[in-house]
C-alpha cells in the first residue's frame, strides 16, 4: 500500500525567501503530482514527474523527482504572497491510477 | 485537459436525509474517482467510479453509504446516504486516463450536515 508523507505541516515564510516542501513515498510510484489548493476550492493540477530525475518549473516553483530515494521536492524561489496556498503531493498505486495524497503543505507567505 | 463540472458546488442538509452529487467530464476518460475532503485534511479516496459494474471501494467506505454510479465513460454519481454531522466535507470528483498525464478534479461539493 503506497503511503505519502509530507513535510512541513505549517510554513510560514517572509517574502522574497526561498524554501523546499519535501514529499517522501513508501513504495513505487510511477507518477508523482503536484497540486494547489486555495480555501474553500477545488485542486489545481501544478506538476506531474513521470521519471527519476525529472524536473519542472512554472514561475517561482519548481519540482522534481529522486524515484530511487521515492522523494519529490516542491522548491519554492521567491515568494510572493500570491502563493500563499495549500500543497499537496500525491503517488498512484495500482493499475487504476488512484491517487494517495500526502498531509498537504499550508504555505503563508508573509509581507 | 479534461473540464469537469460537479454539483451542487455545496449544501446544507439534515442529518439521516441524502444527498446526490453529479459529476460531468467533457471528454471520455477512464478512470473516475470519487474523495473526500474532511475539514481541515487531506484528500482521502472513497472509490473507484466503473462504468457499467459496481464501483471498487476503497477501506472504510461502503456502498450502503455512498452508493455511486457511473452509467457512461463521462457522468458518475456519488450519493451520501443517512447522512450525520461526521459526513461534513468536501466531496471531489477526479478523472483522467491511463495514457493521459493529468488526474483533474472538479470543483468540489461542500456538505454541511445539520
Amino acid at each position: 500500500e503506497l503511503k505519502v508523507e509530507q513535510n512541513p505541516l505549517f510554513l510560514s515564510m517572509q517574502e522574497g525567501k526561498n524554501y523546499t516542501i519535501y514529499c517522501n513515498y513508501s513504495t513505487t510510484s510511477d507518477r508523482l503530482y503536484w497540486y494547489r489548493q486555495d480555501p474553500g476550492k477545488s485542486l489545481e493540477s501544478l506538476f506531474v514527474l513521470l521519471s527519476n530525475g525529472a524536473v519542472k518549473q512554472e514561475g517561482r516553483l519548481m519540482a522534481s523527482l529522486d524515484t530511487k530515494a521515492r522523494l519529490s521536492t516542491l522548491h519554492i524561489t521567491a515568494a510572493v504572497h500570491d502563493l500563499s496556498a495549500t500543497y499537496f503531493c500525491a503517488g498512484t498505486s495500482g493499475s487504476a491510477r488512484q491517487l494517495t495524497f500526502g498531509s498537504g503543505t499550508q504555505l503563508t507567505v508573509l509581507p | 485537459s479534461a473540464v469537469i463540472s460537479q454539483k451542487p458546488s455545496r449544501d446544507i442538509c439534515q442529518r439521516g436525509t441524502s444527498l446526490t452529487i453529479q459529476c460531468q467530464v467533457d471528454s471520455q476518460v477512464t478512470m473516475m474517482f470519487w474523495y473526500r475532503q474532511q475539514p481541515g485534511q487531506s484528500l482521502t479516496l472513497i472509490a473507484t467510479a466503473n462504468q457499467g459494474s459496481e464501483a471498487t471501494y476503497e477501506s472504510g467506505f461502503v456502498i450502503d453509504k455512498f452508493p455511486i454510479s457511473r452509467p457512461n465513460l463521462t457522468f458518475s454519481t456519488l450519493t451520501v446516504s443517512n447522512m450525520s454531522p461526521e459526513d461534513s466535507s468536501i466531496y471531489l470528483c477526479s478523472a483522467g486516463s491511463r495514457l493521459k498525464r493529468e488526474a483533474f478534479f472538479g470543483q468540489g461539493t461542500r456538505l454541511t450536515v445539520v
